[in-house]
């Protein structure tokens, strides 16, 4: 299996911050690299898929770069509704696994 | 707007199987664009993947749970199901039904999530 983990475990950040999450696999898996956020209670929601394509409907404050075994996640303008839990998963080879998360709170 | 929708038991006895339906409304189920998925998170842990099927039928499933789940596809009623044997109380979790697309096998929706508690 492909192992994801994910640094910071979780950070506190302001309302306008930039915001940089780290995603690393344990073998190369192209750009087969999703981001999610959830928020308690509710289902995870994609961001970005491909590693940097992002999902219809997501703010461009969310962008996604990297390839092979490692990639970021960063958010720009860090807004009240973005304090979440966000998830990478590669989608490369069975199982799909997922990171740990990262846990964005207020500062 | 495709959305789904995770039904059935919220309590299911140790030893005994655990049986969801996911319904898709909004969209088909036939979609050559797409295959369908579960997932699962423990309270206050990750997500874990449990497997997903394609319209075909073939599945794939996490190495760890492959000898006690099947998921099954019925086009006819638009749903698609998990059945997970012999539970115990590490199978309680919140599971997630979702859809995906093919383009690079990214979730692109997601059902609300349903309970399901492993106690006798």
């Amino acid at each position: 299996d492909i192992q994801m983990t994910q640094s910071p475990s979780s950070l506190s950040a302001s309302v306008g911050d930039r915001v940089t999450i780290t995603c690393r696999a344990s073998q190369s898996i192209s750009d087969f690299l999703n981001w999610y956020q959830q928020k308690p209670g509710k289902g995870p929601k994609l961001l970005i898929f491909a590693a940097s394509s992002l999902q219809s409907g997501v703010p461009s404050r969310f962008s996604g770069s990297g390839s092979e075994t490692d990639f970021t996640l960063t958010i720009s303008n860090l807004q009240p509704e973005d304090f979440a839990t966000y998830y990478c998963q590669q989608s490369y080879s069975i199982p799909f696994t997922f990171g740990p998360g990262t846990k964005v709170d207020i500062k | 707007q495709v959305q789904l929708q995770e039904s059935g038991p919220g309590l299911v006895k140790p030893s005994q199987t655990l049986s969801l339906t996911c319904s898709v409304s909004g969209g088909s189920i036939s979609s050559a664009d797409h295959y369908w998925s579960w997932v699962r998170q423990p309270a206050g842990k990750g997500l874990e993947w449990i497997g997903h099927i394609y319209l075909s039928g073939n599945t794939n499933y996490d190495p760890s749970l492959k000898s006690r789940v099947t998921i099954s596809i019925n086009t006819s009623n638009n749903h698609f199901s998990l059945r997970l044997t012999s539970v115990t109380a590490a199978d309680t979790a919140v599971y997630y039904c979702a859809r995906v697309s093919r383009t690079s096998n990214h979730s692109d929706y997601w059902g609300q999530g349903t309970l399901v508690i492993v106690s006798s």
